[in-house]
């Protein structure tokens, strides 16, 4: 079993729609948590640290569930340019970070 | 957030040759930097950790002698590729953390590195 799984996707959703991602990890001992984007052909941006209690910007929701060991990600009113790659990053603690291998996310028009 | 920079974006070199990519930490100061690399449709795969003032900390399976790392200051980490050869064509990309209640990498913007 992977140490941190993600569905790859793609999940093709029209604009507007909403879509929620999960991220599955096994170390329960992990320490924090995180979402990044990547764009193909470029590097992962920071989207979001996920806090215990669950945090929110803009359309971006993420939620840590530490009982089941799942993060997730909801993006609400999505939009043409929230088509990449979602990577879910989990820190195992001194600075050891396991990658999801990312979930493909394409909003068509 | 953080500004994390790398140079050069873009090389192509021959085989046998020695590329030097830079990273560099902008806006803050960098005691670990994490080195990647990705092929096409593929995930990051990390490489090796980087410590400044100390040797860095290769993942397993990547040669040492091949990719030297050099983390000489708060601010500078380098990646050597010496020899390099057409299987080692890649995309290079480096992070710097930023320590702080969540430790947070921060990415460079990578390098595409074609060896012919």
């Amino acid at each position: 079993r992977k140490e941190v799984e993600q569905d790859p996707g793609p999940f093709n959703v029209p604009e507007g729609a909403t879509v929620a991602f999960n991220c599955t990890y096994s170390n329960s001992a992990s320490q924090s948590f995180f979402w990044y984007r990547q764009d193909c052909r470029k590097e992962p941006k920071l989207l979001m640290s996920v806090y215990s209690s669950g945090n929110e910007d803009g359309r971006f929701t993420a939620q840590l569930n530490r009982a089941s060991q799942y993060i997730s990600l909801l993006i609400r009113d999505s939009k043409l340019s929230d088509s990449a790659t979602y990577l879910c990053v989990v820190n195992k603690g001194t600075y050891k970070y396991i990658f999801g291998t990312g979930t493909r996310l394409k909003v068509l028009a | 957030g953080a500004v994390v920079s790398q140079h050069p974006s873009r090389v192509i070199c021959k085989s046998g040759t020695s590329v030097k990519i830079e990273c560099r930490s902008l806006d803050f100061q960098a005691t670990t930097m994490f080195w990647y690399r990705q092929f096409p449709k593929q995930s990051l795969m990390l490489m090796a950790t980087s410590n400044e003032g100390s040797k860095a900390t290769y993942e397993q399976g990547v040669e040492k002698d091949k990719f030297l790392i050099n983390h000489a200051s708060l601010t500078l980490s380098t990646l050597t590729v010496t020899s390099a050869h057409p299987e080692d064509s890649s995309f290079y990309i480096c992070s710097a953390l930023w320590v702080a209640e969540y430790n947070e990498q921060f990415f460079g913007p990578g390098t595409r590195l074609t060896v012919l």
